[in-house]
């Protein structure tokens, strides 16, 4: 089965409202990342965590380990975020991706 | 910055026939992975390497060799390519651990007629 769950598989967000994605897993992950592909198909890290929370301006993520699970906050949506993101989780030297998110931000 | 390179970036190849994907790191690192990626399946791992030499099957090896004939380059080969391997592949380099994170490549897309 998938090793990385990850919820929901698309959104629709209105401008300047707040949202989150979520990812299971069923590997013991030690880190998390989360990644914005881009119309161009290019992959941008958004963040690296290991258990614990960060912030980057409009996006908070989180990463529980005890429970396997990380979530993206993203406050005030703007036209600029819509692209499909995505959850990895590493165990060892290997990442593990989910299915992604499509978000679609609309004015 | 990390730098990852493949090559081609595009390719149309006829069923049955050999295809080679390249793809090249100038940053050092020991680990180098190969992923495609397919509508509702985000990236799914085929091969990764440790260093030169290496080679370990990933979640869906099936179909597909890899090479790492030195620290800088690992290849992904189709020996008998066949239309469902028609995909976007990316070449990913990183030492994970720490606060390291993994550098991608603009990826391949590889269609299989």
């Amino acid at each position: 089965g998938d090793k990385v769950k990850q919820s929901p598989s698309a959104l629709s967000l209105q401008e300047g409202t707040n949202s989150a994605l979520r990812c299971n897993f069923s590997i013991a992950a030690t880190t998390v990342q989360w990644f914005l592909q881009n119309p161009r198909g290019s992959l941008i890290n958004l963040f690296y965590l290991v258990p614990g929370t960060k912030e980057n301006g409009r996006l908070k993520s989180a990463f529980d380990s005890k429970e396997s699970y990380s979530t993206l906050h993203i406050r005030d949506a703007q036209l600029e975020d819509s692209g499909t993101y995505f959850c990895a989780g590493s165990n060892y030297n290997v990442l593990y991706f989910g299915s992604g998110t499509k978000l679609t931000v609309e004015p | 910055e990390a730098a990852v390179t493949q090559s081609p970036r595009n390719k149309v190849a006829v069923t049955g026939g050999k295809v080679t994907l390249s793809c090249n790191q100038t940053n050092n690192h020991n680990n180098m992975y190969w992923y495609r990626q397919d509508t509702g399946h985000g990236l799914r791992l085929i091969h990764y390497s440790y260093g030169a030499g290496s080679t370990e099957k990933g979640d869906i090896p099936d179909g597909y060799k890899a090479s790492r004939p030195s620290q800088e380059n690992f290849s992904l080969i189709l020996e008998l390519a066949t239309p469902s391997q028609t995909s976007v592949y990316f070449c990913a380099s990183g030492e994970l651990g720490g606060q390291n994170t993994l550098y991608f490549g603009a990826g391949t897309r590889l269609s299989v007629l």
